[in-house]
């Protein structure tokens, strides 16, 4: 059972457009919520986070939304760049003792120029 | 570079071999934890340790063991390898374990078993 869902595997958007890519979650343990990016043959980085009680988060061109009551997130990048087409990961986590981050299937994301 | 290293970035076994996979992070950190890649899974949990001298299983430990070696260095370990164990190996750490603490990964290591 998947807990942390992300049911676009891909997504074309042209240079200049926004970009939303979406996470739903199951668990309402999950307390904290992160997305990372990935270029080929190199690890994931860490982009962006948010916790619980916020509803958004902005740091540049990257946004995250958090709707609890619906159990979903999305990052949107605004503008966006050919630089920020790689598989992008949603995660998720919890403090409570023994709980562990767990990550989404991946969205690939192509932006073209 | 401060970071995580891993080695080696490629492997090719057969299957029974075993081998071990090294990962080591110079940024103090005290968490440090073992994925694998694959295709339409995301990244899923071997094991972890949240700090020096404990380890603990995550999601798929089955086929694997590790070593907290010292703060800086956590070895995964394949003591027979089996071709559903194919897959791209993620070592990472991070100051602290869950809540919002990003994790730095390495940049992984692609093992292929015959």
């Amino acid at each position: 059972d998947q807990q942390v869902k992300q049911n676009s595997p891909s997504l074309s958007v042209q240079e200049g457009r926004i970009s939303i890519l979406n996470c739903d979650y199951t668990n309402s343990m999950f307390d904290y919520f992160l997305w990372y990016k990935k270029y080929p043959a190199e690890g994931p980085t860490f982009l962006i986070s948010i916790s619980s009680i916020k509803d958004k988060n902005e740091d540049g061109r990257f946004t995250v939304f958090l709707n609890k009551s619906a159990k979903h997130l999305s990052l949107h990048i605004v503008p966006s760049q050919p630089g920020d087409s790689a598989v992008y990961f949603c995660a998720a986590s919890g403090n409570t003792g023994g709980f562990k981050t767990i990550f989404g299937a991946g969205t690939r994301l192509f932006v073209k120029a | 570079n401060a970071g995580v290293t891993q080695t080696p970035k490629f492997q090719v076994l057969k299957t029974g071999q075993s081998m071990t996979l090294q990962c080591a992070q110079d940024m103090n950190h005290n968490s440090m934890y073992w994925y694998r890649q694959d295709p339409g899974m995301g990244l899923r949990l071997i094991y972890y340790s949240a700090s020096e001298g404990t380890t603990d299983k995550g999601e798929v430990p089955n086929g694997y063991n590790v070593s907290r070696l010292n703060k800086r260095e956590f070895s995964l370990r394949l003591e027979s390898a089996a071709p559903s164990q194919t897959s791209v190996y993620f070592c990472a750490s991070s100051e602290r374990r869950g809540g919002g603490y990003g994790y730095t990964f390495g940049s992984g290591t692609r093992l292929t078993v015959v």
